[in-house]
């Protein structure tokens, strides 16, 4: 399956510390995306990293991808409380075969503390 | 504009009822998703819609039946509700047409359901 699995299930830090997060998957992929879920609310996209990228930089994000260890992992850099969220990752498949296959796992509960 | 707009955000209802959460997004997509989210965060897929085609159906029950008029809508009808539906349910949207990398899914706000 496409799942991704995020670990840990949860995290606690504090205001301007790095919070990293990792997600592992199965098959090979065409793409791995990064989610962000505010309490109540829908998820929000991240970022997106192709199977042929290593790393990617979004603001205070980068995300590595490691396609030999089917893992990726999404840090977050002088964190503050606006990051308290949840995290998901979507591992995307290949071709025609995967499409509407867009598979969450339980993500992880980031929480910044002032 | 709202790119994936859901309706009702909320809904109360009682056990036996059926009940319907509409679906709509205005950005060209051509997929479409249902998600079901419990207590523990759990985000799990139930429906998939490509080109109005059905692509996913998860072991759901079959009191759940998803429509899709036409790309733009992917309406969830529940027949005969349980306690056990109340649960958020998210709509999603992407474009993953032939060929194509599939790009970012936008989710709609949810739909939180509550069955007495």
């Amino acid at each position: 399956s496409q799942q991704g699995e995020e670990d840990p299930q949860a995290l606690s830090i504090q205001e301007g510390e790095n919070a990293t997060m990792n997600c592992s998957y199965k098959t090979s992929i065409n793409n791995l995306q990064w989610y962000r879920q505010n309490s109540g609310r829908g998820l929000v996209h991240l970022i997106l990293i192709r199977s042929n990228e290593r790393e990617k930089h979004s603001g205070r994000l980068r995300v590595t991808l490691d396609t030999s260890k089917k893992s990726s992992s999404l840090l977050i850099t002088a964190s503050r409380a606006a990051d308290t969220a949840s995290y998901f990752c979507a591992p995307k498949g290949r071709g025609s075969s995967n499409t509407g296959k867009l598979i969450f796992g339980q993500g992880t509960t980031l929480q910044v503390k002032p | 504009d709202t790119a994936v707009s859901q309706t009702p955000k909320y809904l109360v209802t009682q056990m036996g009822n059926d009940k319907s959460i509409k679906c709509e997004q205005n950005l060209g997509h051509d997929t479409m998703y249902w998600y079901k989210q419990d207590s523990k965060k759990f985000l799990k897929i139930m429906f998939s819609y490509n080109n109005k085609e059905l692509i996913i159906n998860e072991t759901v029950p079959n009191r759940f039946s998803p429509k899709s008029p036409d790309k733009a809508h992917l309406n969830l009808h529940i027949n005969s509700l349980e306690l056990g539906d109340s649960a958020v349910y998210f709509c999603a949207s992407t474009k993953e047409g032939q060929g194509l990398s599939s790009t970012e899914a936008f989710f709609g706000q949810g739909t939180r359901l509550t069955v007495v």
